[in-house]
């Protein structure tokens, strides 16, 4: 069973930085890729970030461009995500999310983690 | 990056077809077949339904359906139900201006 289970979310002044991570199981991580989906309370799916199974391709929405970085360790089975200059803007709930395997042509999210609620206030 | 446009809302008695619509741009939805959609239930994770515009995953029943024609996609969802009532969720790759994935704003599908 694919299991993904996000950490690291909590309450961050503006300005302030905060590490997410997702921890996988069940699956052959490092044989997929994998995505940072984020959701504002009350407001609806927004991608964040997108990481290759070897890290060697790395996408970003125009909003977090240059203040977030999304990385992977495979050894330990794992996804991070860096948030660096945070916003009021940025508060939602952070989902790790199953993109495609390396072999395959597409764009989906086929596995989610329960999420990590981020919260930027002074 | 602008969102995908979606209703707001959609309604239908148990048993009705409901369609709900996804437009985009030639960048995206228009741009190739990898479009998806998600069911969200209050409080909980989304749940993909569709993929590559068409495909069921496994245990998603038949009565969920999916279309494209040129920018615009589609979910359609035959002999409505009082359980597919939730928010459903529209996304595309995006290969212009930069690479990534976008998202619909989101349609709430109400069973009268």
């Amino acid at each position: 069973e694919v299991q993904l289970v996000e950490s690291g979310g909590g309450l961050v002044q503006p300005g302030g930085s905060l590490r997410l991570s997702c921890a996988a199981s069940g699956f052959s991580f490092n044989t997929y890729n994998m995505n940072w989906v984020r959701q504002a309370p009350g407001k609806g799916l927004d991608w964040v970030s997108y990481i290759s199974s070897a890290s060697t391709s790395i996408y970003y929405a125009d909003s977090v461009r240059g203040r977030f970085t999304i990385s992977r360790d495979n050894a330990r089975t794992s996804l991070y995500l860096q948030m660096n200059s945070l916003r009021d803007e940025d508060t939602a709930v952070y989902y790790c999310a199953r993109g495609l395997s390396r072999d395959r042509s597409g764009w989906y999210f086929d596995s989610w983690g329960q999420g990590t609620l981020v919260t930027v206030s002074s | 990056q602008s969102a995908l446009t979606q209703p707001a809302s959609v309604s239908g008695s148990p048993g009705q077809s409901i369609t709900i619509s996804c437009t985009g741009t030639s960048s995206d939805v228009g741009g190739d077949n990898y479009v998806s959609w998600y069911q969200q239930h209050p409080g909980k994770v989304p749940k993909l339904m569709l993929y590559d515009v068409s495909n069921r995953p496994s245990g998603v029943p038949d009565r969920f359906s999916g279309s494209k024609s040129g920018n615009t996609a589609s979910l359609t969802i035959s002999g409505l139900q009082a359980e597919d009532e939730a928010d459903y969720y529209c996304s595309a790759h995006r290969t212009t201006p930069t690479l990534g994935g976008v998202f619909g704003g989101g349609t709430k599908v109400t069973v009268l």
